[in-house]
């Protein structure tokens, strides 16, 4: 396969529990990208990595919200203590390199009970 | 920051008749355009992309779409709709901080 792969493609949790969101790039991207899209809306920004660093990270929420790329390659977004507000499908992508188009995956929807 | 404004969030539209998709942005520095499509329960699939170059650009689908610099507009059309055009569309800018702005999104729904 060689687009972006995200798993689960689903996830329910509890409410105050902890959730880990994995995002695997098309091979050779350097920029990976975080969104949430709620229902009927537009997909929302959260952060943004080059390489293994956080370039942009402003759209996260709060500091419930954390983002790793150890390697330049699989992302991985957690988020603790969840809420029922943080229910959202979770869309990542990632851009061969910068001033062109991002590829998404397929998303991973997230519900908070 | 960029904000990108759809203007129609529903637009309904017969088989076979042309569909124009509004898209305005709000900054007129140097900016990158795209049209994104996204069906039931999918990701998000690029339809056609801006970077530089001739403002009339040709995507997949039988998509189109004009930049226009002085009305900061990036309107999509298609001459004649087909029922597999039923979608969610968006519009995205990108500035030099390479991040993505999404408008809220057109659910374009073709009436056979």
């Amino acid at each position: 396969g060689a687009g972006v792969s995200q798993t689960p493609s689903n996830k329910v949790t509890e409410k105050g529990k902890y959730v880990e969101l994995r995002c695997d790039p098309i091979s050779g991207h350097t920029a990976l990208y975080w969104y949430r899209q709620s229902l009927g809306q537009g997909p929302e920004f959260l952060i943004y990595f080059q390489g293994t660093g956080a370039a942009d990270d402003s759209g996260l929420p709060n500091d419930r919200f954390f983002a790793v790329r150890p390697e330049g390659s699989v992302s991985t977004l957690k988020i603790q203590r969840t809420e029922r507000g943080d229910s959202a499908v979770y869309l990542c992508a990632s851009s061969p390199r910068l001033n062109t188009e991002a590829f998404f995956g397929q998303g991973t929807r997230l519900t908070v009970v | 920051a960029q904000s990108v404004t759809q203007l129609d969030s529903q637009v309904p539209v017969f088989e076979e008749a042309p569909v124009e998709l509004r898209c305005n942005y709000s900054s007129s520095v140097s900016v990158y355009l795209f049209w994104y499509v996204q069906y039931p329960n999918q990701g998000l699939q690029l339809l056609l992309k801006y970077l530089s170059g001739s403002t009339l650009v040709k995507g997949i689908n039988g998509f189109e779409a004009e930049f226009n610099k002085s009305q900061t507009s990036f309107h999509l059309r298609k001459p004649s709709v087909h029922i597999s055009d039923t979608a969610e569309y968006f519009c995205a800018v990108s500035d030099s901080g390479n991040q993505f702005y999404f408008g809220t999104g057109t659910s374009l729904t073709v009436i056979p």
